[in-house]
């Protein structure tokens, strides 16, 4: 069964401070993956996107790794900031199919 | 503005009244979802479609029925709802999800069922 598993379920770090959120699935055959922020009470809006020629992309603070060969990725927030405490949802989707596999989401509290 | 809008945002209903929620898009997108999410359990889909008048099951259908008239539109439909119905749902459009498009969710509605 495909599934995507995320680690951990909730962090809470200091302002300023970095943290990585990992990101685990066993889709197969393997086409993308992409990082979404769910701000509370908000819908989710993509970070980024990794496919399967990706090891690493940016987007400002935000930094996405991929390696697909052990089926792993994960999010590293840098010099975070308040407005980072958001759950983050990693969703991947499999070859030849329209259906994405959710992720439950890692729950970020980012204290001042 | 390029945007999902659902309503209502918030409600509270009892159960067995039958009761629709709306979604519109306006970036011409074909392909639409709804999802519900739950405490623990992530964003699961309910129904999906792929262009108007194509409409098929997500993961938890049951309950809920959908139509796809309209490009634009894609309403949400609890014919006789239950309390465990109870959830925050969230509409979504695509370009192309099948060549790595983009998911732009609503606002979300949270339903609450008594």
């Amino acid at each position: 069964k495909n599934q995507v598993e995320q680690s951990p379920q909730s962090l809470i770090i200091l302002e300023g401070k970095n943290c990585t959120l990992q990101c685990n699935y066993t889709v197969s055959p393997f086409s993308n993956l992409r990082w979404y922020k769910q701000d509370t009470g908000r819908g989710p809006v993509s970070l980024t996107i990794m496919t399967f020629s990706e090891n690493t992309k940016s987007n400002g603070r935000y930094t996405a790794t991929l390696d697909a060969d052990t089926k792993q990725s994960s999010l590293h927030i840098t010099a975070s900031q308040l407005s980072d405490s958001a759950s983050y949802i990693c969703v991947v989707k499999e070859t030849g199919f329209q259906k994405l596999v959710f992720g439950t989401g890692t729950r970020l509290l980012v204290s001042p | 503005e390029a945007q999902v809008t659902q309503n209502p945002r918030y409600l509270i209903t009892v159960t067995g009244k039958k009761l629709t929620v709306t979604c519109s898009q306006n970036m011409n997108h074909e392909y639409m979802s709804w999802y519900r999410q739950d405490p623990g359990l992530g964003l699961r889909q309910i129904y999906y479609s792929m262009n108007v008048e194509v409409t098929d099951k997500g993961d938890v259908p049951e309950g809920y029925k959908v139509s796809r008239k309209e490009k634009r539109n894609f309403p949400l439909i609890l014919e006789s709802p239950s309390p465990n119905q109870t959830s925050l749902y969230f509409c979504a459009s695509s370009l192309n999800p099948g060549q790595a498009g983009e998911l732009f969710f609503g606002e979300g509605s949270r339903l609450t069922v008594l």
